[in-house]
């Protein structure tokens, strides 16, 4: 069946350090790829996406790419702050169905 | 422009009891789907309702049930309430106009305690 790994947390960095989260999936075909993230007592955003393989998605300096050949989308940041601490989940979407599937979650916290 | 909001923001139950939580999408959104989120978990699909029908659903019992209207908000309803159905439940909208495959809008969620 279809599913998400992520690495387990939490995840513990100083400020401006580099940060990798690391997903691999199963999914039949070409699914889309996302990372979203939740901030405390919040709901998910959308951080990035990519949709077709070696798309590298990225936004407010992350990124990620997606590789067909290892099935993952490692989430990067090169300098990572003290409000970059959330909690960070890998999911996909298959082509022609409606539903994400979710990875367990990755809890990053950044010290100051 | 107002995001997804859901209702209520929390909300305690007692087991065998039925509970119904609300959903109004993003402006100009008209697909909404519900998430359960346990804690420590990541969120696992309930079903979704486009033109008020469910379109897909995930691995939940007939307990869960919903309903969309036609405004595009929808009803999340679960009867004869387990311990185990505590959890953050969220909703997501999405356009099923706009091109670019899937992007979802979250709610802050509704955490639900069934004591």
């Amino acid at each position: 069946g279809n599913s998400v790994t992520q690495m387990e947390g939490p995840v513990t960095l100083s400020e401006e350090a580099f940060l990798t989260i690391n997903c691999t999936y199963t999914a039949t075909g070409y699914p889309s790829l996302f990372w979203y993230v939740q901030y405390p007592g919040e709901g998910l955003q959308l951080l990035l996406k990519a949709t077709k393989a070696d798309d590298k998605g990225s936004n407010k300096g992350f990124e990620a790419t997606y590789r067909k050949e290892t099935t993952s989308f490692h989430l990067e940041k090169g300098s990572v702050q003290v409000s970059d601490s959330a909690v960070y989940f890998c999911a996909l979407a298959r082509q022609g169905t409606y539903k994400y599937i979710f990875g367990t979650g990755t809890r990053l916290k950044v010290l100051a | 422009d107002a995001g997804v909001t859901q209702s209520p923001t929390h909300l305690i139950k007692t087991r065998g009891q039925q509970v119904t939580l609300r959903c109004s999408p993003k402006s100009g959104h008209d697909t909404v789907s519900w998430y359960q989120q346990a804690l420590g978990q990541g969120p696992q699909f309930i079903f979704q309702y486009y033109e008020e029908e469910e379109r897909q659903r995930g691995n939940f019992p007939d307990r869960f049930s919903g309903h969309q209207f036609p405004n595009y908000s929808s009803e999340l309803n679960v009867n004869a309430l387990l311990l185990g159905d505590s959890a953050l439940y969220l909703c997501a909208s999405s356009s099923s106009v706009i091109q670019g495959w899937g992007e979802q809008y979250f709610g802050p969620g509704t955490r639900l305690t069934v004591t």
